[in-house]
């Protein structure tokens, strides 16, 4: 069964930052792609970052609203993904979801609550 | 960038047929495909790739792209299929992935 579990979420001060975990289970994760996807309160999801397998080259995108403050990256060795995030800003606020998929999100963790405010 | 627009609500009642679309240019070409999100919860796959349904999806699900439209299609509407209905699709030619604005089905 394919469990995906984020940790890391909480609440700062804007302009911090704060890194983001995921633990995947159930699958093979260095073939896997794997994305962050958040969603602000009461608002629809919104796609952050992807990291592609190293057997598919590794590849690393991200949405425009974070690049140059947000890093994903992976662990294959611990079946472990992350989120780095720097310069936090209000608009980031919402749940990050730790997802596996390719161009569609097939398995979605429960997320984690990064909240950002004064 | 690239925008998906959908309807915000639909209204349908039990055992009828609900229908949400999803606009975007060129989707046919963008591996669309639909989420259903209750509240307090993460957002569930319901189609991929247009028309597949993953395991477990019930049959009442299925999609459908013409050229520039998506469509999800619930038939015989249960009071369960209430929740919020996103649609998604990769844009290659920015290697991003995009929401839809998201429709709320009522089951009235």
């Amino acid at each position: 069964e394919v469990r995906l579990v984020e940790s890391g979420g909480g609440r700062i001060k804007p302009g911090a930052s704060l890194r983001l975990s995921c633990a995947a289970f159930g699958f093979t994760f260095k073939n896997a792609w794997m994305h962050w996807v958040r969603q602000a309160p009461g608002k629809g999801p919104e796609w952050v970052a992807r990291i592609k397998s190293r057997i598919d080259g590794g590849t690393i995108d991200y949405a425009a609203p974070v690049i140059g403050r947000f890093s994903i990256t992976r662990d294959d060795s611990q079946n472990r993904l992350t989120l780095q995030m720097n310069n936090l800003e209000t608009e980031d606020t919402g749940v990050y979801y730790c997802i596996l998929g390719r161009y569609e999100f097939e398995f979605w963790g429960r997320g984690t609550l990064v909240t950002v405010s004064s | 960038s690239y925008d998906l627009t959908q309807p915000p609500s639909v209204s349908v009642s039990p055992g009828q047929t609900a229908t949400i679309t999803c606009s975007g240019v060129k989707l046919v070409d963008k591996y669309a495909c639909w989420y259903q999100q209750k509240p307090g919860q993460p957002p569930v796959l319901v189609i991929s790739q247009h028309t597949e349904r993953p395991s477990g999806i019930p049959a009442r699900f299925s999609g459908s792209t013409s050229e520039n439209t998506a469509t999800l299609t619930i038939s015989g509407t249960q009071a369960i299929d209430e929740a919020d209905y996103y649609c998604q699709a990769w844009d290659s030619s920015t290697s991003s992935y995009v929401f839809g604005t998201g429709t709320k089905v009522t089951v009235l």
